[in-house]
């Protein structure tokens, strides 16, 4: 079965902290991607990435970075931790053509505190 | 400016009594309309693409429409394991990645 496991179901961080959300996908996708998922404001695009050492701003990059050292790890990072940054975090990944489906993880739901 | 917008936000049905959800899209040049299922404290899971006005796609209950402004999922008979959120996503015309709707949250009660 094809997977994009995040590494963390549950995370509670303090303000101020530097948080690390790690993705790793084992299907050789070339594309991966980071939203946000917040009630009543639905799937926010942060970053996505095409191809290693490659990364995108999305929609609402502010307050995030990316890393993408090897093709199948997406890292999503929080340089000081905010509490409105609170939400579920949902990695994606999916083959190169741009109209390929998206194949979600689980989500990782961050409470900043 | 592309945009995806989902309706109703929430329907409650009772098992067995047929009814839709709407997406409606504003992009340049469609390359893709998707659905997705979302289960409660789960990441999105794929149910259907379609590319062109008029295309059809089935999946037991649920079968998927599109037209040039617009696309219905539509549920027959639909049964409690049926209550999710169904989400809609277009392919955005300036980056190529996929922009979603906000989801119906849909309940079905026995």
């Amino acid at each position: 079965d094809v997977k994009v496991t995040q590494s963390s179901r549950y995370l509670v961080k303090r303000t101020g902290e530097k948080v690390f959300l790690e993705c790793v996908q084992d299907m050789d996708h070339e594309n991966m991607f980071w939203y946000r998922q917040d009630p009543g404001l639905g799937l926010r695009l942060i970053y996505f990435s095409y191809d290693v050492k490659m990364k995108e701003k999305g929609d609402i990059p502010e307050g995030y970075s990316v890393s993408r050292e090897k093709k199948e790890r997406f890292s999503l990072i929080l340089e000081s931790a905010s509490t409105n940054q609170t939400s579920m975090y949902l990695c994606a990944s999916s083959a190169p053509a741009t109209n390929e489906k998206l194949f979600f993880g689980s989500g990782t739901q961050l409470s900043v505190l | 400016e592309d945009q995806v917008t989902q309706s109703p936000e929430a329907l409650r049905l009772q098992e067995g009594e047929s009814s839709s959800l709407n997406c409606s899209y504003t992009v340049s040049g469609l390359r893709g309309l998707f659905w997705y299922r979302q289960d409660p404290g789960k990441g999105p899971e794929f149910l259907f693409t379609l590319y062109s006005a008029g295309e059809e796609k089935e999946k037991e209950r649920l079968k998927a429409t599109l037209t040039k402004k617009e696309s219905f999922l539509h549920i027959t008979a639909p049964k409690p394991e049926d209550s999710a959120t169904y989400l809609c996503a277009v392919v955005r015309g300036s980056q190529g990645n996929l922009i979603f709707g906000k989801g119906t949250k849909l309940s079905v009660k026995p």
